[in-house]
């Protein structure tokens, strides 16, 4: 059974501060790592994609992945009200999977003017 | 842009009604799913479809089924809705390349009432 856990929150941070995300998974083949932003009552939207280990940034978006530890995380520099969302940590597991990627249940994140 | 477009943002019906959810993707992908998103229950997958006329359950396909004539687009079908499939429903869809990014539509919240 592929797994992928988060912390479901809520989780707050002072606007301007840094919010860290943290994510980790059960298959240790998965190949593929991705982080959804998904406001409330509307779909999930991609923020970031990880495929090998160490850091990936985008702006104020950071990824980070260490496969040893089976642990993906996400840090937003400079929190905004804007970035007040649930973030979805997904998988794909080694082999592509037809099935698709496995999503945590989110972490609901609220930055704090 | 990738686009996965939703025939309906809201639907209402009632019990016993048969009820068909469109989705459409202007990608050329091979892969295209069907999920529900229920508060405190994340993403739940329903069914997917890896190339035209194919299907495969997901994890939760009873009461729903699903039709894929064209690769195009991806239909699921709940064949006598009941209240407890009050819910978010969310189509991606997704290709068999290596990047593997997975693209959700707008989502249709549905009620039966």
């Amino acid at each position: 059974q592929k797994e992928v856990e988060q912390n479901s929150g809520p989780l707050s941070v002072p606007e301007g501060a840094i919010a860290s995300l943290n994510c980790t998974y059960s298959d240790r083949g998965s190949q593929s790592f991705f982080w959804y932003r998904q406001y409330s009552g509307k779909s999930p939207e991609l923020i970031m994609s990880i495929y090998s280990n160490g850091d990936k940034e985008d702006g104020r978006f950071t990824a980070q992945l260490n496969k040893a530890s089976q642990y993906v995380s996400l840090l937003i520099r400079d929190s905004q009200p804007s970035d007040s969302a649930t973030y979805l940590c997904a998988v794909l597991a080694a082999g592509g999977g037809a099935d698709g990627l496995t999503f945590g249940k989110g972490t609901h994140l609220i930055i704090q003017p | 842009d990738v686009k996965v477009t939703q025939s309906s943002r809201y639907l209402v019906k009632r019990t016993g009604e048969k009820v068909f959810l469109e989705c459409v993707q202007d990608m050329d992908h091979e892969n295209m799913f069907w999920y529900r998103q229920d508060p405190g229950l994340g993403l739940r997958l329903i069914y997917f479809s890896y190339d035209v006329k194919m299907k495969e359950k997901g994890d939760i396909p009873e009461g729903y089924s699903v039709s894929r004539e064209k690769k195009e687009r991806f239909s699921l079908i709940l064949e006598s809705a009941s209240t407890n499939q009050t819910s978010m429903y969310l189509c991606a869809s997704r290709s068999s390349s290596a990047v593997n990014i997975q693209y959700f539509g707008a989502g249709t919240r549905l009620s039966v009432l």
